[in-house]
């Protein structure tokens, strides 16, 4: 079974704070992709990368930046946290660049910034 | 722009009956739809999918359909159980684009 797994379940930061979010998958799986899950938003694409080293800007990548240095991790980096990054964070990966398979998510990373 | 759109927020079926989700897009160059279902404080987990190609797939209590003419596809979960009460997200990929487009989300409720 394909594994995707976020670090943290549960994370609590203050404004201002540098936040790392860390997602590793087990599949050799050649994209990954940084979602947040929000009320009445659905998922909106922060951050994806189609390989190491690589990484293209989604929808809302305002106040982000990511990294990947190994084909399995990729981390979202909260450079200065704000209250309105409270979200659920959800990483995935998918193992082609075609589009015509499924992609496989983490267990979800609930973050609140105070 | 939203380019998946999902008009019902929520719905409610009693157990047994038919589930019917919606969702539109906008976008004609999408060619692979996805439906995925989300329990709370979990991540979506894949369910169905279709490809441009064809107007329905089936997998057990879940069929999808796409009408390609309307930009609309759909889920039909029968018969519903209760189990099915989770958020369900559609979702759509252009072919080289690599990313997952989805929609807002229908939450759905199976009266036992």
């Amino acid at each position: 079974d394909v594994k995707v797994t976020q670090s943290s379940r549960y994370l609590v930061k203050r404004t201002g704070e540098k936040v790392f979010l860390e997602c590793v998958q087990d599949m050799d799986h050649e994209n990954m992709f940084w979602y947040r899950q929000d009320p009445g938003l659905g998922l909106r694409l922060i951050y994806f990368s189609y390989d190491v080293k690589m990484k293209e800007k989604g929808d809302i990548p305002e106040g982000y930046s990511v990294s990947r240095e190994k084909k399995e991790r990729f981390s979202l980096i909260l450079e200065s946290a704000s209250t309105n990054q409270t979200s659920m964070y959800l990483c995935a990966s998918s193992p082609t660049l075609t589009g015509f398979t499924e992609a496989f998510f983490g267990q979800g990373t609930r973050l609140t910034v105070v | 722009d939203q380019q998946v759109k999902q008009n019902s927020p929520s719905l409610s079926v009693q157990e047994g009956r038919i589930s019917i989700l919606n969702c539109d897009y906008t976008n004609s160059m999408f060619d692979y739809f996805l439906w995925y279902k989300k329990y709370p404080a979990e991540g979506p987990t894949f369910l169905i999918s279709i490809s441009s190609i064809k107007d329905k797939n089936e997998d057990g209590r879940f069929t999808v359909f796409l009408n390609k003419s309307a930009k609309h596809l759909s889920l039909h979960i029968v018969p519903s159980q209760p189990g099915d009460s989770a958020v369900y997200f559609c979702a759509a990929s252009e072919a080289g684009t690599y990313k997952y487009i989805f929609g807002t989300g229908t939450r759905l409720k199976v009266l036992a």
